[in-house]
């Protein structure tokens, strides 16, 4: 069975800094990886992809993730954060049955 | 095109009540799921429709049935609620299986007393 660790429950940043969220996977084939991003009170919306083929990935609102198959890991960076980044992120990880495994998520907060 | 909606937005219900959360999407998507998020524990699948027509057990079914209307339509019933149902539940859809990206509601926000 997959599972998916994020490490960090809480990152502060500055507005205007780099982020890195980490993400570790545990799956035996090619996983499917996936960011997603919630706002307070809203659902789930998808930042990103990585199915095969070119390991960096680029999503939307500035952000990109890099696949290290060696690492088992899927970590999101963004080079500039801005206030509305401020929100809960969340790495998954599927298979082939349909099904998806979510880490538990890291809240970001952005400081003025 | 309203993507995935849910009913209702929040709930409170009484130890022992039932009650059906609703889930419809209009993007002709083949496969449905439902989750719920607890803090510190991400989301868990509760069950899935891989297509009309099935039904699948996910990781935490217990207390749960589930039911794939129609093609655009699955709904899940707790049948007698208990204070660990308090949660949020959330409906996505996804066009076919092997992990496809899932869309997702807006959520449904249940406290059980």
């Amino acid at each position: 069975a997959q599972s998916v660790t994020q490490p960090d429950i809480h990152i502060t940043v500055s507005e205007g800094a780099s982020l890195e969220l980490r993400c570790n996977y545990s799956y035996g084939a090619t996983p499917y990886l996936f960011w997603y991003v919630q706002s307070p009170g809203q659902g789930l919306q998808l930042l990103l992809k990585y199915f095969s083929g070119d390991t960096l990935v680029q999503g939307i609102k500035g952000f990109e993730a890099e696949f290290k198959r060696s690492q088992s890991s899927f970590n999101l960076r963004k080079p500039s954060v801005h206030w509305s980044d401020a929100a809960e992120y969340f790495c998954a990880v599927g298979s082939n049955d349909y099904k998806l495994s979510f880490g538990a998520g890291t809240t970001v907060t952005v400081r003025a | 095109n309203a993507g995935v909606t849910q009913t209702p937005k929040f709930q409170v219900l009484k130890t022992g009540q039932s009650m059906t959360l609703q889930c419809a999407q209009d993007m002709n998507h083949n496969s449905m799921y439902w989750y719920r998020q607890d803090p510190g524990m991400g989301l868990r699948l509760i069950y899935y429709s891989a297509s009309e027509g099935t039904t699948d057990k996910g990781e935490v079914p217990n207390g749960y049935n589930v039911s794939r209307l129609n093609k655009r339509e699955f709904s899940l019933r707790l049948e007698s609620a208990a204070p660990s149902q308090t949660s949020v539940y959330f409906c996505a859809s996804s066009r076919a299986g092997e992990a496809d990206t899932q869309y997702f509601g807006p959520g449904t926000r249940l406290t059980v007393l």
